[in-house]
């Protein structure tokens, strides 16, 4: 039972242009998503969050968009970098509802960005 | 400010061995948390503790896996016996508490070969 769903498991962006990368779940009592990114051989790291009371969440370069009537998340990433080269993980929690931290973790995005 | 440490880096065994990994969290993270990474597939939460105590364990194969956080610190995770299904990244993460707001920091992880 997959809960959180990354449909594109790669993306393909040239330097400079916008990287959107999705996210879908199907458990509507998820209301904390978080978006992690990956380089080999390290862990995942912390990168942008949103609560379910926002429909948007911006820092810097990267912004999460969140839809809750489509059970549906995206990051934009503006303008795409090659250090941006990564896997990049959707996560997903209760934390409000449930007063938990347990994060379910979709399949990732591997996204690529040439020059 | 250290990171998350794990060892060993890799490790290869034969199915039906015994295998112990080891984290060391970040200095004053009370919650530590173990993920197991099958190839292709997002982080799983296996076990999470709070100081020295067990938050969840709902998705760890307790007939074989195993983990302990003695003194609110250090944690291993073993795996006995082995099956080749455990073959995977092991993930050690810790926050500061137990509020999903709070980061959690992964480790560079232990990639595990049962043949």
């Amino acid at each position: 039972d997959q809960q959180v769903k990354q449909n594109s498991p790669s993306l393909s962006v040239q330097e400079g242009r916008i990287s959107i990368l999705n996210c879908d779940y199907t458990n509507s009592m998820f209301d904390y998503f978080l978006w992690y990114k990956k380089y080999p051989a390290e862990g995942p790291t912390f990168l942008i969050s949103i609560s379910s009371i926002k429909d948007k969440n911006e820092d810097g370069r990267f912004t999460v968009f969140l839809n809750k009537s489509a059970k549906h998340l995206s990051l934009h990433i503006v303008p795409s970098q090659p250090g941006d080269s990564a896997v990049y993980f959707c996560a997903a929690s209760r934390s409000i509802s449930y007063n938990t931290d347990k994060l379910i973790f979709g399949t990732g995005t591997r996204l690529q960005v040439f020059p | 400010e250290a990171g998350v440490a794990q060892s060993p880096r890799y490790k290869i065994i034969e199915k039906r061995q015994s295998v112990a990994f080891w984290c060391n969290p970040i200095s004053g993270h009370a919650t530590l948390y173990w993920y197991q990474q099958i190839l292709g597939q997002g982080p799983k939460l296996l076990i999470q503790f709070q100081n020295n105590g067990v938050v969840d364990d709902s998705q760890l194969p307790k007939d074989r896996f195993s983990a302990e956080r003695l003194k609110g610190v250090d944690s291993t995770l073993k795996i006995q016996p082995a099956k080749l299904e455990d073959s995977a990244v092991y993930l050690c993460a810790s926050s500061l508490s137990r509020t999903v707001s709070y980061e959690q920091y992964f480790g560079p992880g232990t990639r595990l070969t049962v043949t």
